[in-house]
C-alpha cells in the first residue's frame, strides 16, 4: 500500500499564529482527509481535501480557520490559523485508494498552543 | 445520539481472555465497516475490515449485522500486545470515515 508521511510530528506555537501541516504520499490517491483528535477522544473529520478545488468542510469548521491545499493527488496542507490554546490536539490526515475502501493515515502532528 | 457508538470500557482483562466489543451505527445508508487499533500517541492502523458474512483473522473475529446496524470484534486468546484502543469506523457512501469513541482494552498477566 502507499507510505504516507506527515510533518511536522510535533510542534509549541503561541497563540495568534499559524501552522502548516504537510501530508504527502507516495503514489496518487482518490480521496485525502484532515482529521483532529482532541485529547482522550477519538478523532472527528474536519475535511475532504478535493484535489484542484476548495475543500469540503464538515460542520463545525471552516475554511478561514482551517485553510487547506491539495495541489495535486499526492499532497496536501491543512493550516491552523489564528491559534488559541483550544486549538491543542492532534491533527491527521488520511487517504484511502477507493471509495469506501479502508483509510491509512499519517503519523499525526501534535499541536500544543500556548 | 452519536452516529457510531461503542462501549465505554476500559476493559481490563487477564493474558487468555476471550473479549467482545459492540458497535451500533445510525446511518443505514452506511456502506463500510471496519475496526481500527490505536496505540498510546500513535495513528490508527487498520486492523480488520467488517463484512456481513463475518471475517476471521487469526485470534480476531468481526461481524456485521445490517439489519441491527451492529458490529462487533471478538478476540480470543488476548495478548498482552493486545492492550490499546480499539476504534469502530463505519464509512458512508461519500467515503467519510465516521469513528466511535473508541473501547480501551488492558490485558494484564
Amino acid at each position: 500500500s502507499a507510505v504516507i508521511s506527515q510533518k511536522p510530528s510535533r510542534d509549541i506555537c503561541q497563540r495568534g499564529t499559524s501552522l502548516t501541516i504537510q501530508c504527502q504520499v507516495d503514489s496518487q490517491v482518490t480521496m485525502m482527509f484532515w482529521y483532529r483528535q482532541q485529547p482522550g477522544q477519538s478523532l472527528t473529520l474536519i475535511a475532504t481535501a478535493n484535489q484542484g478545488s476548495e475543500a469540503t468542510y464538515e460542520s463545525g469548521f471552516v475554511i478561514d480557520k482551517f485553510p487547506i491545499s491539495r495541489p495535486n493527488l499526492t499532497f496536501s496542507t491543512l493550516t491552523v490559523s489564528n491559534m488559541s490554546p483550544e486549538d491543542s490536539s492532534i491533527y491527521l490526515c488520511s487517504f484511502s485508494g477507493q471509495l469506501n475502501t479502508e483509510a491509512f493515515f499519517g503519523q499525526g502532528t501534535r499541536l500544543t498552543v500556548v | 445520539r452519536k452516529e457510531v457508538e461503542q462501549d465505554p470500557g476500559p476493559f481490563n482483562v487477564p493474558e487468555g481472555a476471550t473479549v467482545a466489543f459492540n458497535c451500533t451505527y445510525s446511518n443505514s445508508a452506511s456502506q463500510s465497516f471496519f475496526w481500527y487499533r490505536q496505540d498510546c500517541r500513535k495513528e490508527p492502523k487498520l486492523l480488520m475490515s467488517v463484512y456481513s458474512s463475518g471475517n476471521e483473522d487469526g485470534r480476531f473475529t468481526a461481524q456485521l449485522n445490517r439489519a441491527s446496524q451492529y458490529i462487533s470484534l471478538l478476540i480470543r486468546d488476548s495478548k498482552l500486545s493486545d492492550s490499546a484502543t480499539y476504534l469502530c469506523v463505519v464509512n458512508t457512501n461519500a467515503g467519510k470515515s465516521t469513528f466511535g469513541d473508541g473501547t480501551t482494552l488492558t490485558v494484564k498477566p
